[in-house]
């Protein structure tokens, strides 16, 4: 079955300090890979795509993803963390190739919470 | 990408009553999408929306409960029908842009069943 795993809960960094969330995924063909951010009360934003080709991708506010297919990975970084990154993360997945009258149905994982200490 | 709108943005209902969430885009779509997101947990795609058609549902998730209409390109409602505490949850909409395979959110409608 297709799933999408982020190992870690809660995830506390300092202000200034880098970041690495992690995401690893299930996926019978080479998935297109996503990263959401979900602000308190807000919906998700869609921070930076996977979807073929350079395995380093930058996405929007500093954020970037790179896809290993080796350890089937798709991990979020962040060299200098803000206070105005605290959110939940959702790393999220879809089958690439054929459309389906049921769309392309995404898959998340269970999210990380993170939380930025000034 | 696409600017969505949803409404009522929260809405507090009675066991056994029903709620209708609107979803509103600024552009024409083809897909449109509806989640839940139970308190702590991730997001569960509820049912595809095609304008013109039946929606499909996941498995687990059924039309008498979840009736969804889509009568044009930029519009969908999600009903919650016959309601129970275990339907307190955050209902999103998500569209599918001509960025295919991309999908952008809605704020979201927090439901809570009492």
């Amino acid at each position: 079955a297709q799933s999408v795993t982020q190992p870690d809960i809660h995830i506390t960094v300092s202000e200034g300090a880098s970041l690495e969330l992690r995401c690893n995924y299930s996926y019978g063909a080479t998935p297109y890979l996503f990263w959401y951010v979900q602000s308190p009360g807000q919906g998700l934003q869609l921070l930076l795509k996977y979807f073929s080709g350079d395995t380093l991708v930058q996405g929007i506010k500093g954020f970037e993803a790179e896809f290993k297919r080796s350890q089937s990975s798709f991990n979020l970084r962040k060299p200098s963390v803000h206070w105005s990154d605290a959110a939940e993360y959702f790393c999220a997945a879809t089958r690439k190739g054929i459309l389906t009258g049921g769309g392309n149905k995404l898959t998340f994982g269970t999210g990380t919470q993170l939380k930025v200490e000034l | 990408s696409a600017v969505i709108s949803q409404k009522p943005s929260r809405d507090i209902c009675q066991r056994g009553t029903s709620l209708t969430i609107q979803c509103q885009v600024d552009s024409q779509v083809t897909m449109m999408f509806w989640y839940r997101q139970q308190p702590g947990q991730s997001l569960t795609l509820i049912a595809t929306a095609n304008q013109g058609s039946e929606a499909t549902y996941e498995s687990g998730f059924v039309i008498d409960k979840f009736p969804i209409s889509r009568p044009n390109l930029t519009f969908s409602t999600l009903t919650v029908s016959n309601l129970s505490p275990e339907d307190s949850s955050i209902y999103l909409c998500s569209v599918e842009t001509s960025a295919v395979y991309e999908q952008y959110f809605g704020p979201g409608t927090r439901l809570t069943v009492t």
